[in-house]
């Protein structure tokens, strides 16, 4: 069951920040929040992951709150090519050291120009 | 191009007919994943092996499907006597499971459709 809850869909101006939400209420402890993109007809691409500290990389930031209970996923500047569906995951690690990502029904993420 | 590839892209099949899908992983990746998505759905996962070894499998992995990595590299998954409930996207993913983003990389996934 998914453990994650997201906006179906969200609109953004291109090169104005996109924010996505996601509740993650259920959490444990020791399991991590991660995000990916999927760009239609294409596999998923990782974007960012976190436990409990905000992280930024090269293409996005990925802020938690405190409780962990929920974070949000931050496109600094979308581009059309931002334009895809946005999963947030949580990874529970399952047996033989499995990394199991346990996926929801993710955010469509329209970028207009 | 040295990511992870899957045959084929695309799959039509009769209810009934056996069918079988190929990964290839990033080649010196140990882990190897299939997840099933269907339409609207995120990726649901399907089994997990850490170099030959299969490690997990999921209860969506019915009897009639069958997944194998013979010697830790390339990976099969088999369907027997299809059915209409399996038209989905399968998808394969492989990570290396070392540093602390054990980031799966995903191959493009191939589309079944049972008629």
């Amino acid at each position: 069951d998914a453990k994650t809850t997201q906006p179906t869909s969200m609109d953004c101006a291109e090169g104005r920040a996109a924010n996505l939400p996601c509740n993650h209420s259920t959490i444990s402890g020791n399991e991590y929040v991660y995000w990916y993109r999927q760009i239609h007809s294409q596999g998923p691409q990782y974007i960012i992951h976190g436990l409990k500290n905000n992280e930024t990389n090269e293409m996005a930031s990925l802020i938690i709150t405190e409780d962990r209970k929920s974070s949000t996923l931050i496109l600094p500047h979308a581009t059309l090519r931002d334009t895809a569906v946005y999963y947030c995951i949580v990874r529970v690690d399952g047996a033989g050291n499995n990394r199991k990502l346990i996926w929801g029904l993710g955010t469509s993420l329209g970028v207009n120009p | 191009d040295t990511g992870v590839s899957q045959n084929p892209r695309h799959k039509i099949t009769k209810r009934g007919q056996n069918v079988t899908f190929r990964c290839d992983p990033i080649s010196e990746h140990n882990r190897l994943y299939w997840y099933r998505q269907t339409l609207g759905q995120g990726p649901e996962f399907l089994t997990y092996f850490q170099n030959e070894a299969q490690l997990e499998k999921s209860r969506l992995l019915s009897d009639r499907f069958s997944a194998e990595r013979p010697k830790g590299s390339f990976s099969t998954l088999e369907i027997q006597r299809t059915e209409q409930g399996d038209s989905a996207m399968y998808l394969c993913a492989s990570s290396s499971g070392l540093a602390w983003i054990d980031e799966q990389f995903f191959g493009p996934g191939t589309r079944l459709t049972v008629l």
